[in-house]
């Protein structure tokens, strides 16, 4: 089993509609649960960061993380073209050597 | 600000050749990072450092080495190239302290890099 599983996509929605990414991981150890965007031909970007369980709100954005069930997620409300891009969540348990796991990102598509 | 700063951006590398991928930060990170992306298969980290002269192996480090003399640069070498390393590979740098870890990368745009 891997240590963090997210779903790939491709993922295609209609401008303003609510998209919602989601991974899951098994180790209880992990307590710094972020999400990544990454652009075509570019490097990731940090967009969301959370630690420990609870929801995390920035603009159009919101990361839940539920520790119990293992189970974070990223939801965009009224998504736009320019949400376009691989969402890559990752996650670390801290510590001197802020190693973080990724998971392989979900491919998302916004059709104007 | 340049921020982390790659070079090739592109290559394309014959069986058994070597060479060197650039990275250089210009954020005063103390902490940076190797990995390497293939479809589907999300970032693995291959190396990483916690400050200049420290270095150590990540999950895939095999057919590669890296150096770290000063803090702003962390180059990665390739030896003997293999087809299994074509890949896009990410340098990726941030700052922890014992009070401070945001868990923040900073990555690099890439170097994509073919074997045949």
């Amino acid at each position: 089993q891997k240590e963090v599983e997210q779903d790939p996509g491709p993922l295609s929605v209609p401008e303003g509609a609510i998209v919602s990414l989601n991974c899951t991981y098994s180790n209880s150890a992990f307590q710094y649960f972020m999400w990544y965007r990454q652009y075509s031909r570019k490097g990731p970007e940090l967009l969301m960061y959370t630690y420990s369980s609870g929801n995390k709100e920035d603009g159009r954005f919101t990361a839940q993380v539920d520790k119990s069930s293992k189970y974070i997620s990223l939801f965009i409300r009224d998504s736009q073209p320019s949400d376009s891009a691989t969402y890559l969540c990752a996650m670390s348990g801290g510590g001197a050597t802020n190693k973080l796991i990724f998971g392989t990102g979900t491919l998302l598509a916004v059709q104007p | 600000n340049a921020g982390v700063t790659q070079t090739p951006k592109f290559r394309i590398l014959k069986i058994g050749q070597s060479m060197t991928l650039q990275c250089t930060q210009d954020m005063n990170h103390n902490y940076m990072y190797w990995y390497r992306q293939d479809p589907g298969m999300g970032l693995k980290l291959i190396y990483y450092s916690v400050g200049a002269g420290i270095t150590d192996k990540g999950e895939v480090p095999n057919g590669y080495n890296v150096s770290r003399s000063t803090t702003e640069d962390f180059p990665l070498r390739l030896e003997l190239a293999a087809p299994s390393q074509t890949s896009v590979y990410f340098c990726a740098s941030s700052y922890s302290s014992r009070t401070l870890n945001t868990g923040e990368l900073f990555f690099g745009e890439g170097s994509r890099l073919t074997v045949l």
